[in-house]
């Protein structure tokens, strides 16, 4: 099992973004795949998940309205974009792969979001 | 709602054994699997113990998980320290539609 995050990125405020996170050596649409927050110096705070066999999505109710979450089996490719990025949207995004609905069995490498003015 | 705390901060010393501690603020600890990841400084998370004991291939036999429903806690223990277990350990778990965090401990090993 791989999971590989896009790159490192720097938005300003306002600014939309879309992350990526391609899954390989398993069956993706047979597993939940999904984010993590961690910000500077903090803790781990689950954003929300994806079936990509359904499309089932899952959301934080911290982060639902925010953030979306989405999948593209094709290509066995993750997803988590914004809109309109805030400054305090700036931390480090780790997804991951369900080992069942309620937790991570694999972890990607992380992606840096920086949003500054 | 629950919460799930972790203390802050452990150490101890190399070959030795350590018990991380979960508590779960309310509702029972056995009511939702537990899960713990290791995040070694400047790194990923990775598994550790998933469904409150199960080791995933690869993490050594020196982690090991368990629950305590008089205290209504989890615990991982780490026996035969090594430097490299020197790290944050969380733990998680499943509220009715999302998952919960542990703030997290810092593991010296000194």
């Amino acid at each position: 099992v791989q999971l590989v995050q896009s790159g490192a990125e720097v938005k300003k405020p306002g600014e939309s973004l879309k992350i990526s996170c391609k899954g390989s050596g398993y069956s993706f649409t047979k597993k939940w795949i999904g984010w993590v927050r961690q910000m500077p110096g903090k803790g781990l705070e689950w954003v929300g998940v994806i079936y990509p066999g359904d499309s089932d999505t899952r959301y934080s109710p911290s982060f639902q309205g925010h953030v979306t979450i989405s999948a593209d089996e094709s290509i066995t490719t993750a997803y988590l974009q914004w809109s309109s990025l805030k400054a305090s949207d700036a931390a480090i995004y780790y997804c991951g792969r369900g080992g069942a609905l309620d937790h991570f069995d694999s972890w990607g490498q992380g992606t840096l979001v920086t949003v500054s003015s | 709602n629950f919460m799930l705390t972790q203390p802050h901060s452990v150490s101890e010393s190399p070959g030795k054994r350590v018990t991380i501690s979960c508590t779960r603020s309310s509702g029972s600890i056995a009511s939702n699997f537990v899960q713990w990841y290791q995040q070694r400084p400047g790194r990923y998370p990775t598994t550790v113990i998933y469904e409150d004991t199960q080791r995933p291939s690869g993490v050594p036999d020196r982690f090991s998980g368990s629950i305590d429903t008089s205290s209504n806690s989890a615990s991982l223990t780490i026996s035969g320290l090594k430097t490299e277990d020197e790290a944050d350990y969380f733990c998680q778990s499943y509220d009715t539609t999302k998952w919960v965090f542990g703030g997290g401990t810092k593991l010296t090993v000194l």
